[in-house]
């Protein structure tokens, strides 16, 4: 079946530090790829996405590649702000099946002044 | 924008008792979920609705049942509350162009005691 791996956490950084939080997945066809963010006390929202392979989503300075040949979608940001500090997951969806979403296990970011 | 609302936001209960969680959206959208987060596991789906009195189950439906008599409210039932029910319950829908993208609500925190 359908799985997603990601780093464990807690991840700390230092302000204006480079972030890379690895993600790789298992799947059949050719699923959409997520990353969605919690804060504190919140629902998951969705970060970025990227629906098919060499697409790159982005959003808020933070970049995911699709790489169906290492089956990747690591999460990358030059540089992190405190506000950043959140947990982060990543996931695959495809549509067929319900358009169930899979998701990893979440990576916590805390990032310090 | 999609609206999700869950009631209760909180609630406390006593092992053995039944429990309904309610999840109402406001755009008549057709896939509705609910997960249950818990440290080191993510979210892990629980039932899915592709629609009125269509629901499925997913990788952790033991113990809860749920029921979907409106396109808007999907409600989920833990029949006889146990302590291992303890958890965040999030519910999401599907939106976005190809269906892939899920939507969520701010979530109800369960405590059973």
């Amino acid at each position: 079946g359908n799985s997603v791996t990601q780093m464990e956490g807690p991840v700390t950084l230092s302000e204006e530090a480079f972030l890379t939080i690895n993600c790789t997945y298992t799947a059949t066809g050719y699923p959409s790829l997520f990353w969605y963010v919690q804060y504190p006390g919140e629902g998951l929202q969705l970060l970025l996405k990227a629906t098919k392979a060499d697409d790159k989503g982005s959003n808020k300075g933070f970049e995911a590649t699709y790489r169906k040949e290492t089956t990747s979608f690591h999460l990358e940001k030059g540089s992190v702000q405190v506000s950043d500090s959140a947990v982060y997951f990543c996931a695959l969806s495809a549509n067929t099946g319900g358009f169930k979403t899979i998701f990893g296990a979440g990576t916590r970011l805390f990032v310090k002044a | 924008d999609a609206g999700i609302t869950q009631s209760p936001r909180h609630k406390v209960t006593e092992t053995g008792t039944p429990v309904t969680l309610r999840c109402h959206q406001t755009e008549n959208h057709r896939y509705m979920y609910w997960y249950r987060q818990d440290p080191g596991h993510g979210l892990r789906l629980i039932h899915y609705s592709y629609g009125v009195k269509d629901t499925d189950k997913g990788e952790v439906s033991d113990g809860y049942s749920v029921s979907r008599s409106k396109t808007e409210d999907f409600l989920l039932t833990l029949e006889s509350a146990t302590s291992s029910q303890t958890s965040v319950y999030f519910c999401a829908i599907s939106v976005g162009t190809d269906g892939t993208e899920a939507f969520f609500g701010q979530g109800t925190r369960l405590t059973v005691v």
